[in-house]
């Protein structure tokens, strides 16, 4: 099992720029979550997933959208970059209400 | 909303020397996870613990339920237990909050 992957590892982009980040696990999973850490900081919900087509708001969804259209795939979309979504970000998956696993991250500057 | 509160905030320790890092939560509790976060970013999972006590090696960690809190014990700690560690928390919800975590540093 590859676990949870997330590429790219490191993203820089211009305000405004659109992108995707990816996630996948191969491990069948219906739980998909991700978190946004700033320096020094903790990490955030920003969206979940609780299984293919069912997505929903976490604690800070503003710029971002999700889909679910499988299982094993949870890209997180930023529409217009802004400076403010400068950040570390992770995917996790695991079985809903147990435990999860986190990716290595994807680290993005916004310029 | 669900506040996840760790205590305390940063902790300095010396090699050799134990702590015990707590989580406190404002609801029921329905998932429970510490993580550390190592100096290169990773999170590591210690423990899945929403009741009961559980311990691997130099670690352990106990969750009270009906007091709303978990502790994470640190015994013997090495200058590898540098990072934060994180409680993960989820409730009646789907949704998992991470706690504010504390900054560990153990000195040789």
């Amino acid at each position: 099992n590859a676990g949870v992957t997330q590429t790219p590892k490191f993203q820089v982009l211009k305000t405004g720029q659109s992108m995707t980040l990816q996630c996948a696990q191969d491990m069948n999973h219906e739980y998909m979550s991700w978190y946004r850490q700033d320096p020094g900081m903790g990490l955030r919900l920003i969206h979940y997933s609780v299984g293919a087509g069912i997505t929903d708001q976490g604690e800070v969804p503003n710029g971002y959208n999700v889909s679910r259209s499988t299982t094993e795939d949870f890209p997180l979309r930023l529409l217009s970059a802004a400076p403010s979504q400068t950040s570390v970000y992770f995917c996790a998956s695991g079985p809903p209400l147990y435990e999860q696993y986190f990716g290595p991250g994807t680290r993005l500057t916004v310029t | 909303g669900i506040q996840v509160e760790q205590s305390p905030p940063d902790l300095i320790l010396q090699e050799g020397a134990n702590s015990t890092l707590r989580c406190n939560f404002s609801d029921s509790v329905n998932n429970l996870q510490w993580f550390h976060q190592n100096p290169w970013g990773q999170l590591i999972n210690l423990f899945y613990i929403p009741s009961g006590t559980k311990q691997n090696g130099r670690l352990s960690a106990t969750t009270v339920a009906t007091e709303r809190y978990s502790l994470l014990y640190i015994s013997s700690s090495q200058t590898t237990d540098s990072g934060v560690y994180f409680c993960l928390y989820g409730g009646a919800t789907n949704k998992l909050i991470f706690g504010t975590g504390t900054l560990l540093a153990v000195q040789p």
